[in-house]
């Protein structure tokens, strides 16, 4: 059965501090992954990831991609009280258009 | 650019009656949307998978006479829970795929729609 699994499920840290949000995956004919952040409504859309080793940055946001070893790492730097909300990642098949989604890391960042 | 939208943005009705949700790409075609739902704490999950001009294809366990869903154009699908029960409520959020470029495509989501019903 395909699986995203992302952790930790839930942290908190101070605002300055600096989080890795991880996420594995375990899905057949892998395509790409997404990274989502979720506040009260919708998620909105981070990152997509489809090589290995290549860095995708986006201000204090930034993801990488490990297809030999199946995760993936947001980091977040310098973290404003902003930045809290559930990181979603996401898994797209091949040959299909589905996304299988994980459970979330729900990050609260404290002033 | 890559706007969703989805309408109304909450409901609360009564049970045994149906409630319609709108999901539409403002600046885009969409000839894929998603719908999926996600109870309180829980992740996203897909519900079916809607394409233009042809039938939606229903995730295993949901049941397409209940949920009915119309793709009418490039530019909006709709959701219709039927004879809606407490345990439907949830919040449903649609999202259409489109791409960004460099031949990447990717799914952006409405804001969603909060149903309760009593």
């Amino acid at each position: 059965e395909d699986k995203v699994v992302q952790s930790p499920l839930s942290l908190v840290v101070h605002e300055g501090d600096t989080v890795t949000l991880n996420c594995s995956y375990e899905v057949t004919n892998f395509r790409s992954l997404l990274w989502y952040k979720q506040e009260k409504k919708a998620p909105t859309f981070l990152f997509m990831l489809t090589s290995s080793g290549i860095e995708k940055k986006s201000g204090r946001l930034s993801s990488i991609l490990d297809k030999k070893e199946l995760f993936s790492i947001l980091n977040i730097t310098a973290t404003q009280t902003g930045d809290s909300a559930v990181y979603l990642c996401a898994v797209g098949q091949g040959g299909s258009e589905k996304l299988v989604f994980g459970k979330g890391t729900k990050l609260t960042v404290n002033p | 650019g890559a706007v969703v939208s989805q309408h109304p943005s909450w409901v609360i009705c009564k049970s045994g009656t149906s409630v319609k949700i709108e999901c539409r790409s403002l600046d885009f075609q969409a000839t894929t949307m998603f719908w999926y739902r996600q109870f309180p704490k829980q992740s996203l999950m897909l519900m079916a998978t809607s394409n233009e001009g042809s039938k939606a294809t229903y995730e295993q366990g949901v049941e397409k006479d209940k949920f009915l869903i119309n793709h009418a154009s490039l530019t909006l699908s709709t959701l219709t829970v039927t004879s809606a029960h407490p345990e439907d409520s949830s919040f449903y959020i649609c999202s259409a795929k489109s791409y960004r470029g460099l031949g990447e495509e990717t799914q952006y989501f409405g804001p969603g729609t909060r149903l309760l019903v009593l």
